[in-house]
């Protein structure tokens, strides 16, 4: 079983939708949570990045954490055709400096 | 300022030739990771270097992979020999540490190593 799990897709959306991702982890050591964007042939964009439970704001960009169900989601609001992409989530343990761990990534199409 | 850089983009090598990839974080940044994703699978943690010092290489997979950040700046990755299973995307991503208290990884492009 993988340490992090997060549905593959493809999630499409119409332009102006939510889109809403999640994962779900297993190892409860894990304390910081991040999301990534990234596009085609480019490197991961980091997007989000929470500490522990509870939720994050970030403009258009929404982070929730739930430690006791090991779940963590990212919400896009008013999504746009440029949001399309893959996200990725990612997670460490409190160790400073600590190595992530990653999802496999949920490929997003928003539609115009 | 200037992001992670990588170089090259992208390489083509036959199996048992040596390859190397470089990498240089963002400027100030004391720590400095590699990561790889190979076809079909998750990015997967290699190694953590603090300035020049391997903090945690428990993600090499053998040994024909060295690492080394000289001087606690740039870091090359070389992969000697080269088999097939080690095509794949290899990032290398870097972050404050210490001297700020933040810890966000921040990624370059990545190198693409085809090994044929």
């Amino acid at each position: 079983q993988k340490e992090v799990e997060q549905d593959p897709g493809p999630l499409s959306v119409p332009e102006g939708a939510i889109v809403s991702l999640n994962c779900t982890y297993s190892n409860s050591a894990f304390q910081y949570f991040m999301w990534y964007r990234q596009y085609s042939r480019k490197g991961p964009e980091l997007l989000m990045y929470t500490y522990s439970s509870g939720n994050k704001e970030d403009g258009r960009f929404t982070a929730q954490v739930d430690k006791s169900s090991k779940y963590i989601s990212l919400f896009i609001r008013d999504s746009q055709p440029s949001d399309s992409a893959t996200y990725l989530c990612a997670m460490s343990p409190p160790a400073a400096g600590n190595k992530l761990t990653f999802g496999g990534g949920t490929r997003v199409l928003v539609k115009p | 300022e200037a992001g992670v850089t990588q170089f090259p983009s992208h390489s083509v090598i036959e199996k048992g030739q040596t390859v190397t990839l470089r990498c240089d974080p963002i400027s100030g940044h004391d720590n400095l990771y590699w990561y790889r994703r190979v076809m079909g699978k998750e990015i997967k943690f290699l190694l953590h270097f603090v300035k020049e010092s391997k903090q945690d290489e428990s993600g090499m997979p053998n040994n024909r992979f060295l690492a080394e950040r000289t001087g606690g700046t740039y870091s090359t990755l070389k992969v000697q020999p080269a088999e097939l299973e080690d095509s794949g995307v290899y990032f290398c991503a870097s972050s404050q540490g210490h001297t700020s208290g933040s810890y966000e990884q921040y990624f370059g492009p990545g190198t693409r190593l085809t090994v044929t």
